[in-house]
C-alpha cells in the first residue's frame, strides 16, 4: 500500500530562519513525488516536483527538496522564511494506478 | 484557462437533502480527481477518473456517495442523503496523462465548503 508521512503537523518559526518540512513515503517501486501550498480559503498550489534526474529539486517562493531514495524520504527546505509563507504545506505521491495521494499536511507559521 | 471551475463555492444544507457538487476541469486534461478536506482526516482522494472512466472509487466513503463524468468537461459528486458529518471542503483536480505515463501535476480548484445542519 503506498502512504505519505508528513512528521510534523505544525511547524513554528521566526522569520528568516530557515525551515524544513519533512515527509516519507512508502513504496517498492518508482513514484512522483510533489509538494504543495494551501493557503487559507483556497485550493492546493503546486510547490515542486520529483519526477526523474537530479534529486534536488527547486520550486517557486525560494524552496527546494532532496529526494532520497535510500531513506524514501523528500523533505522541503526553504533557507530564509517570510511571512507570507504561512500557509498549509501537503507531500503527494503518484502512483502507477494514476491516483494522487497526499499526507496530512504540515502548517507552517511564521514569526515576526 | 480559467482553471478548475468548482460549483457552488459554499452550500449549506439540512440533514437528508441531496447536495450536489460540480467541477469542470482544465481542458484537455484527462484525470479528474475528487477528495475531501476536514481537519480530522486531512484530504482524501474520493474517486479518481481517467478518460471518463472511474478508475479508483475506494475512498468513496459509503452508498450515499456517488459521482459520475458524462463527459471530459464535467463531473458531479452526488451526497444522498447528507448527513452533519459530510461537513466538509470538496476539491477537485484534473491533470494531464500521457499514454503509459504517470500524472505530473494535479490543478486544483478553489473547493465547496459544504455544512451540514
Amino acid at each position: 500500500a503506498q502512504s505519505v508521512t508528513q512528521l510534523d503537523s505544525q511547524v513554528p518559526v521566526f522569520e528568516e530562519a530557515p525551515v524544513e518540512l519533512r515527509c516519507n513515503y512508502s513504496s517498492s517501486v518508482s513514484v512522483y513525488l510533489f509538494w504543495y501550498v494551501q493557503y487559507p480559503n483556497q485550493g492546493l498550489q503546486l510547490l515542486l516536483k520529483y519526477l526523474s534526474g537530479s534529486t534536488l529539486v527547486k520550486g517557486i517562493n525560494g524552496f527546494e527538496a532532496e529526494f532520497n531514495k535510500s531513506q524514501t524520504s523528500f523533505h522541503l527546505r526553504k533557507p530564509s522564511v517570510h511571512i507570507s509563507d504561512t500557509a498549509e504545506y501537503f507531500c503527494a505521491v503518484t502512483r502507477r494506478n494514476n491516483d494522487m495521494r497526499f499526507g496530512a499536511g504540515t502548517r507552517l507559521t511564521v514569526k515576526p | 484557462d480559467a482553471g478548475v471551475i468548482q460549483s457552488p463555492r459554499h452550500e449549506v444544507t439540512e440533514m437528508g437533502q441531496e447536495v450536489t457538487l460540480r467541477c469542470k476541469p482544465i481542458s484537455g486534461h484527462n484525470s479528474l480527481f475528487w477528495y475531501r478536506q476536514t481537519m480530522m482526516r486531512g484530504l482524501e482522494l474520493l474517486i479518481y477518473f481517467n478518460n471518463n472512466v472511474p478508475i479508483d472509487d475506494s475512498g468513496m466513503p459509503e452508498d450515499r456517495f456517488s459521482a459520475k463524468m458524462p463527459n471530459a468537461s464535467f463531473s458531479t459528486l452526488k451526497i444522498q442523503p447528507s448527513e452533519p458529518r459530510d461537513s466538509a471542503v470538496y476539491f477537485c483536480a484534473s491533470s494531464l496523462a500521457l499514454t503509459g505515463k504517470m500524472n505530473t501535476e494535479a490543478f486544483f480548484g478553489q473547493g465547496t465548503r459544504l455544512t451540514v445542519v
